[in-house]
């Protein structure tokens, strides 16, 4: 059993849809991230949440940590946000990623 | 700043070989972590360091040795390489105080 699930797995969306990806995970953890794989492979950290809800530009990262639950949302999606989308809670608990492909 | 460098990018290995993997980070960041990558598994940790000269066992350390004799570097050894080592390995840094990490660019390691 994974500490931390992600759902969907793949997602495919039109550009300028709005965009959810989920996170629970079953673990306590002092902080969740959320990473950006790119198609080369690449690794960002976009996020990191121990509470409440965070916004850089169109991404926003909310948690809920009665539930161990937290969602990334992409607004206005673009082609370029195509990547694989990883949370994890601390550094040690990771999701197997979210696969995430917008169409133009 | 080169941020976090990994060396090599690529490698092939027969079964029973050994190898280093160097991890190199220019932003005097304490904490470095060595993950390996598998398909349809996501990130695994293998080995962690909270700081120069020490090192601590994550979740899949077996077959894997590491060292952290600088606190820039943070190097990962496979003693007799095992077809089951075939994977990405990323390495990662962070700094006190902040819980960004930093990942480097990945080595891609078979093993025959």
């Amino acid at each position: 059993k994974n500490e931390v699930e992600q759902s969907p797995q793949n997602l495919t969306a039109q550009e300028g849809e709005f965009i959810t990806i989920n996170c629970s995970y079953s673990v306590g953890i002092s902080a969740l991230h959320w990473l950006q794989q790119h198609p080369g492979g690449g690794i960002v950290s976009l996020f990191m949440l121990s509470s409440g809800k965070k916004k850089h530009g169109r991404l926003i990262a909310t948690i809920n940590i009665q539930e161990k639950h937290s969602s990334l949302h992409i607004t206005a999606s673009h082609p370029r946000d195509s990547a694989v989308y990883i949370c994890a809670g601390n550094q040690f608990y990771f999701g197997t990623g979210t696969s995430l492909t917008v169409i133009p | 700043n080169a941020g976090v460098t990994q060396t090599p990018k690529f490698r092939v290995l027969k079964t029973g070989q050994s190898m280093t993997l160097l991890c190199a980070q220019d932003m005097n960041h304490e904490y470095m972590y060595w993950y390996r990558q598998d398909p349809g598994m996501g990130l695994r940790l293998i080995h962690y360091s909270v700081g120069e000269g020490t090192t601590a066992k994550g979740e899949v350390p077996d077959g894997y040795n590491v060292s952290r004799l600088k606190k820039q570097n943070f190097l990962l050894g496979l003693e007799s390489a095992a077809p089951s080592q075939t994977s990405v390995y990323f390495c990662a840094s962070r700094g006190t105080g902040t819980d960004t990490q930093y990942f480097g660019p990945g080595t891609r390691l078979t093993v025959l």
